[in-house]
């Protein structure tokens, strides 16, 4: 069974100040990380996968197969961060199953 | 494109009774997903769809199922509701083509269901 561990569900980071959300995972496979974003009164939205390796708003998250982990970082947080952001976990393609994490609460202090 | 869309947004239902929660994909993307989020749970998997067939299932109990229309249009029905089903229900397209880049979900706004 898979599982995805966000170990901080709040985090308060001064503006222009670097930002990193932790995420660790455990799957025996080979799966496919995700970076999840929910700002206030807004839908979920996708914000990074790793297979793409892109820099969305900024923000960048490397996969670590051997410490089975995929942080999401930011070197200057702006106060639009401010938002949930789930980690999530796809075992392969063809199974739509995610799995998230619970979680954590950002919180850009101007 | 038009987003995820879910229907009806709001929901309250007495214990006992069952509901139908509606959802309609991204126009193209063949295959929908159900999550139901809560405070003390988080986000759970409860299954998918993908040409009109159940191709995967979470852990919960038989009360909870779901259906997949020629359209990609899903429904999910919760018979004989419980306080604890009380949630928020999300729906999620995705293309499923067979592209290693069309397994994104798209999440709808979601069905706020509360059981009294």
């Amino acid at each position: 069974a898979q599982r995805v561990t966000q170990p901080e569900k709040l985090l308060s980071v001064f503006k222009g100040a670097p930002v990193e959300l932790k995420c660790n995972y455990s799957y025996s496979g080979s799966p496919e990380l995700f970076w999840y974003v929910q700002y206030s009164r807004q839908r979920l939205q996708l914000l990074l996968r790793h297979i793409s390796r892109e820099s969305i708003k900024g923000f960048t998250a490397d996969l670590n197969k051997g410490e089975t982990s995929f942080h999401l970082k930011k070197p200057f947080a702006q106060e639009e961060d401010s938002a949930m952001y789930y980690c999530a976990l796809q075992p392969d393609f063809g199974n739509e199953k995610l799995t998230f994490g619970t979680g954590t609460r950002l919180t850009i202090i101007p | 494109k038009a987003g995820v869309t879910q229907t009806p947004r709001y929901l309250i239902k007495t214990r006992g009774q069952q509901v139908t929660l509606s959802c309609s994909p991204i126009s193209g993307h063949r295959s929908v997903s159900w999550y139901q989020q809560t405070p003390g749970q988080g986000l759970q998997f409860l299954f998918e769809y993908f040409s009109e067939t159940q191709r995967n299932k979470g852990n919960f109990p038989g009360r909870f199922s779901g259906r997949q229309f020629s359209n990609s249009r899903s429904e999910m029905n919760v018979s004989t509701l419980e306080l604890g089903d009380s949630a928020l229900y999300l729906c999620a397209s995705s293309l499923a083509d067979g592209t290693s880049l069309s397994y994104e979900q798209y999440f709808g706004p979601g069905t706020r269901l509360t059981v009294t």
